[in-house]
């Protein structure tokens, strides 16, 4: 069975502290992504990466910060945690082109909780 | 206006019943849509895609799709308890595979 594993579900975290999230997948996708899902406001994209090294600027990037050294492994990082960052955060993967047809991936999610 | 609207609910139906989701969209280049459900504090699953205007059926779940009207929807045929969830729609943005998502039907089927 396919997977998105990402490597904590709930954390808790103090105001100022730099933050990693960590998402594997063993699927051999080039793209992955970062969300974020809020009461009422739905999913938000924060960055995504379509290859290995590369990253976009999502819809809410501020704060936030990525890195993808290997094709498997997107990381996450809240370079210095605020309590408006406490949310779900919610990794994705997805092959690409039209191969993307077919939607993305998740992960279970992590609820960071930045106090 | 946002690109994808999805009314939020909460739809409560009774077991059994037809539940009927629906997204409108704005931008015409949207070509291939899906439908993930979600369970609470986990992540959305993905529950069906399609591409072209008209139905696509699996198990008790269809898909429509009206590209002239710029709307989707998905049903849900005899509900059941196990089927209460959030209910998001998707469609892709662009060539490499972004998608965009509505905010989430919340969906509860009470025995």
């Amino acid at each position: 069975d396919v997977k998105v594993t990402q490597s904590s579900r709930y954390l808790v975290k103090r105001t100022g502290e730099k933050v990693f999230l960590e998402c594997v997948q063993d699927m051999d996708h080039e793209n992955m992504f970062w969300y974020r899902q809020d009461p009422g406001l739905g999913l938000r994209l924060i960055y995504f990466s379509y290859d290995v090294k590369m990253k976009e600027k999502g819809d809410i990037p501020e704060g936030y910060s990525v890195s993808r050294e290997k094709k498997e492994r997107f990381s996450l990082i809240l370079e210095s945690a605020s309590t408006n960052q406490t949310s779900m955060y919610l990794c994705a993967s997805s092959l690409s082109g039209s191969l993307a047809n077919y939607g993305y991936t998740f992960g279970s999610g992590t609820r960071l909780t930045v106090v | 206006q946002k690109e994808v609207e999805q009314d939020p609910g909460p739809l409560s139906v009774p077991e059994g019943a037809i539940v009927s989701l629906n997204c409108t969209y704005s931008n015409s280049a949207f070509q291939y849509f899906m439908w993930y459900r979600q369970y609470s504090r986990k992540g959305p699953e993905l529950l069906m895609y399609t591409y072209s205007s008209g139905n696509k059926e699996d198990g008790r779940f269809t898909a429509q799709v009206d590209k002239s009207s710029k709307y989707i929807s998905l049903f849900i045929r005899d509900s059941q308890p196990s089927d209460s969830a959030t209910y998001l729609c998707a469609m892709k943005m662009d060539s490499w595979g972004k998608l965009q998502f509505g905010a989430g039907t919340q969906v509860v089927v009470t025995p």
